[in-house]
């Protein structure tokens, strides 16, 4: 069966080093997408990718990075310049839209990052 | 800036009532996503609205969009227990072109026996 798959479930860092999140779809889809969940709150997009070497920075791309070398996958670092890394981040994502028709965001099942 | 605001933010109501949640959005958007997350877990995909005056059903749940006022609505019917969870809408603006979804604030339904 076709997913996203991202890992590790929880992870665990200390304050100052920078952290990877792994992001691997078999979906086909052409876009990918980091969204940040915190305690109580909606989901804000980090970055997204449209398309294979390129990426676009969301609403709170400060403190993160991403790259796309492959369309199977997107991994997001969180370096030490994000003030408050600790959240639920989620990857997603979605095919190309054809005219009309326009398909949801496919969610990975996240992954729980506390920094301390 | 684009805002997409849903109300209520918590709702409690007991099994068998109706209730109905809406979600404005402040930008042109012809497309709309209702999504829901269990306590923990991803969010799964419940509806997608292309069009004004769409609407879908799915079980309990009923999901409507009005383009031209921009809001969407999400209607239970005779709540169950199983209905418990936040349910989240999102908007799809400028067409598609940048083809990234602009999240709500999430509603938490919690179905009281």
């Amino acid at each position: 069966d076709g997913g996203i798959t991202q890992s590790p479930k929880y992870l665990f860092r200390k304050e100052g080093q920078n952290v990877t999140l792994s992001c691997e779809q078999n979906l086909n889809h052409d876009a990918m997408y980091w969204y940040r969940q915190d305690p109580g709150q909606g989901l804000r997009l980090i970055y997204y990718s449209q398309i294979v070497n390129d990426f676009q920075k969301g609403d709170i791309a400060e403190g993160y990075s991403v790259s796309r070398e492959k369309k199977e996958s997107f991994p997001l670092t969180v370096t030490s310049a994000q003030k408050n890394p600790t959240a639920f981040y989620l990857c997603a994502s979605r095919a190309r839209d054809r005219g009309p028709l326009s398909s949801p965001l496919h969610f990975g099942n996240g992954t729980r990052l506390t920094v301390t | 800036e684009l805002k997409v605001e849903q109300n209520p933010l918590f709702l409690s109501m007991q099994e068998g009532k109706n209730y109905t949640i809406y979600c404005n959005y402040s930008t042109t958007s012809d497309r709309l996503y209702w999504y829901r997350q269990d306590p923990g877990k991803s969010l799964e995909s419940l509806f997608v609205l292309l069009s004004n005056g769409a609407v879908k059903q799915e079980g309990r749940l009923m999901a409507s969009l009005d383009t031209k006022a921009r809001l969407s609505t999400l209607h239970i019917t005779a709540a169950v227990h199983d209905l418990s969870a936040t349910y989240f809408c999102a908007v799809d603006p400028y067409g598609g072109a940048t083809n990234k979804l602009i999240f709500g604030t999430g509603t938490l339904l919690a179905v009281q026996p």
